[in-house]
């Protein structure tokens, strides 16, 4: 899965907007772009996941480019609570049978200061 | 709400001893996994599961065994723990519908094994 490149980390201020961007150059045409996040202590969270249109739900917006080599997760009014490690990830969505778990980069250690 | 539960939040046991880690999904889903979290290495797959009474072996089963007797209710086993097998464990679940990608995680078991 570790085919994406993150920021290492990022700040924002409480109440902007966090963009988050993510490069999968190698992402292939039945790629799914998907992205959690780890609060510190918890388990990872599902965010969002997109193929090549744009898409929001009630947590973030996910911006896919048109030749799909990067995307841009946004975070629409960042709290404190959003302070976490954000993963970004390509994966072919429902990929067959068989154990085929998650493996999460290092991603983007996200800190919304107050 | 999905809402995954693990029987613990800490635990501490000792080398030798049998240890049950309990996981229990509230959303019919058909898949749940179990996987553990170290530092450094990431996310890595123990065991999965896609139905009841069915069971994979993920990358790293070697010491540890899983029981599905009900849909909702996943089990690991560390037969003989060992001070390897400290770590923090993790389990989710996933619905055919949405994917295996979009997984659902519990908020962990922090297993220290003196």
């Amino acid at each position: 899965d570790a085919k994406t490149t993150q920021p290492t980390s990022m700040d924002c201020a409480e109440g902007r907007a966090a963009n988050l961007p993510c490069n999968h150059s190698t992402i292939s045409g039945n790629e799914y772009v998907y992205w959690y996040r780890q609060i510190h202590s918890q388990g990872p969270q599902y965010i969002i996941h997109g193929l090549k249109n744009n898409e929001t739900n009630e947590m973030a917006s996910l911006i896919i480019t048109e030749d799909r080599k990067s995307s841009t997760l946004i975070l629409p009014h960042a709290t404190l609570r959003d302070t976490a490690v954000y993963y970004c990830i390509v994966r072919v969505a429902g990929s067959g049978g068989g154990a085929d778990g998650l493996t999460f980069g290092k991603g983007t250690h996200l800190i919304i200061q107050p | 709400d999905v809402k995954v539960t693990q029987s613990s939040r800490y635990l501490v046991k000792r080398t030798g001893e049998k240890v049950f880690l309990e996981c229990v999904q509230d959303m019919d889903h058909e898949n749940m996994f179990w996987y553990r979290q170290d530092p450094g290495l990431g996310l890595r797959l123990i065991y999965f599961s896609y139905d009841v009474k069915m069971k994979e072996k993920g990358d790293i089963p070697e010491g540890y065994s899983v029981s599905r007797e009900k849909k909702e209710r996943f089990s690991l086993i560390l037969e003989s723990a060992s001070t390897n097998q400290t770590s923090m464990y993790l389990c989710a679940s996933s619905s055919y519908i949405l994917a295996k990608e979009t997984q659902y995680f519990g908020p962990g078991t922090r297993l220290l094994v003196l």
